[in-house]
């Protein structure tokens, strides 16, 4: 099935460990982005990508790196694990343009302990 | 300062009963309005997205309405069964800005038998 696909789906960490969350789209979408989801907090953007060969920071980028490696992959990575950081990752995908509608990846749920 | 703001944060209803969540933005310039659907572990899908001109959109028994005079936007659930169970969120698109997308922290919908 077409969409957006994200390994792994779960992950624990200890503080200090990285490692690195993977994203790839199969709709030729130019966009893609990093969000988190904390409880209580709607999602907020950690990275995006507006085409391959671009990446820029969202609201929450400290901690965090990303690699848009072609027009299929983003990866987010940290580098340098801390407990703030325990949240669910999503990735997600859209056409260039605002009214284009946002695919989003099931999700990857990171624990760092 | 940009937000949305949905109420209530959780709603509990009996199945084949009809519910309406709300949502209260402040983005401005205003784009266009989503609601997503998230199941448990999973995320958001795409219900129905609004521009400025558009006031009322359906989804088979989901129907959003839009006031962008008072910045007001519901999303109405006829007949609700149990796999509507899931969290719903509203999303405002801003005109301008890389970071545009803005996230209501959703209300959690719970639908007994």
């Amino acid at each position: 099935n077409a969409g957006v696909t994200q390994t792994p789906k779960f992950q624990v960490l200890k503080t200090g460990q990285s490692m690195t969350l993977q994203c790839a789209q199969d709709m030729n979408h130019n966009s893609m982005y990093w969000y988190r989801q904390d409880p209580g907090m709607g999602l907020r953007l950690i990275y995006y990508s507006a085409s391959e060969g671009t990446t820029d920071k969202g609201e929450v980028p400290n901690g965090y790196n990303v690699s848009r490696l072609n027009k299929r992959e983003f990866s987010l990575r940290l580098e340098s694990a801390a407990p703030s950081q325990t949240s669910v990752y999503f990735c997600a995908s859209s056409e260039v343009g605002p009214a284009n509608g946002y695919t989003f990846g099931s999700g990857t749920r990171l624990t760092v302990v | 300062k940009n937000q949305v703001e949905q109420s209530p944060q959780s709603l509990i209803i009996l199945e084949g009963k009809n519910c309406t969540l709300q949502c209260n933005y402040t983005v401005s310039p205003f784009s266009n309005l989503r609601w997503y659907k998230q199941d448990t572990g999973r995320g958001p899908v795409s219900l129905t997205i609004m521009t400025f001109s558009e006031n009322t959109k359906s989804n088979g028994r989901y129907t959003a309405t839009l006031d962008a005079d008072t910045k007001q936007s519901s999303l109405h659930i006829t007949a609700s069964q149990l796999s509507d169970s899931a969290s719903y969120i509203c999303v405002v698109s801003a005109v301008t800005g890389a970071n545009n997308l803005f996230f209501g922290t959703g209300t959690r919908l719970t639908v007994i038998p």
